[in-house]
């Protein structure tokens, strides 16, 4: 199976501040990796699909770049309401497998 | 809009087999789709599960293949997951979620299944 590394696994971040995320595949997944959002006790949530396309209704701040093997995931501006757990995840091969995901909070 | 629901009991014996539902409405699945189940321990990172495509084709989870099975019943529009010989390590909150061409979106609310005697 693909394995995903993620990191940081958490983060401390000021409002305002620019917050990255990286995600690195086993091996080639094209840009078949995709970016949610997990808030406590709610499900996931897609924010950026296929490396970098932002789902409908995600506020642009959120972006997601790379190919192959290293991605990268950006909040261009922190807000409050960005506190959460963000995982990346990759389906190549109809095995999908997520990353260990990252902890951001407000500093 | 698509919208899914888990159901199932919330708590289950060791050894026995842990078995949910997932209903779908806003979309009829026979249309087309994968539908999955993904899992998530307490504290714990997102595990997935097995997905299955309306027309019945199964896709499992390599360290879970020996006691997972997931099926469809399209009469009903739902799916559903059996997961037999639990054990502690399978108290988890688990997903059901749409898979329209490479992503889970949308996903159910969650139900916590605790495995204790």
């Amino acid at each position: 199976d693909i394995q995903m590394t993620q990191s940081p696994s958490s983060l401390s971040a000021s409002v305002g501040d620019r917050v990255t995320i990286t995600c690195q595949a086993s091996q080639d997944i094209s840009n078949y990796l995709n970016w949610y959002q997990q808030k406590p006790g709610k499900a996931p949530k897609l924010l950026i699909y296929d490396a970098s396309n932002l789902e409908a209704g995600a506020p642009s701040r959120f972006s997601g770049s790379g190919s192959g093997t290293d991605f990268t995931f950006t909040i261009s501006s922190l807000q409050p309401e960005d506190i959460a757990t963000y995982y990346c995840q990759q389906y190549d091969n109809l095995h999908p497998t997520f990353g260990q995901g990252t902890k951001v909070e407000i500093k | 809009q698509v919208q899914l629901q888990e159901s199932g009991p919330g708590l289950v014996k060791p050894s026995e087999t842990l078995s949910l539902t997932c209903t779908v409405s806003g979309y009829s699945i026979s249309s087309g789709n994968y539908w999955g189940w993904i899992r998530q321990p307490p504290g714990k990172g997102l595990e997935w599960i097995a997905s299955i495509y309306h027309s019945g084709s199964t896709y499992y989870n390599p360290s879970l293949k020996s006691r997972v099975s997931i099926s469809v019943d399209t009469s009903k529009n739902q799916f559903s997951l059996k997961l037999s010989s639990v054990t502690a390590a399978d108290t988890a909150v688990y997903y059901c979620a749409s898979v329209a061409v490479r992503w889970f979106d949308p996903w159910g609310q969650g139900t916590l299944v605790t495995v204790s005697s």
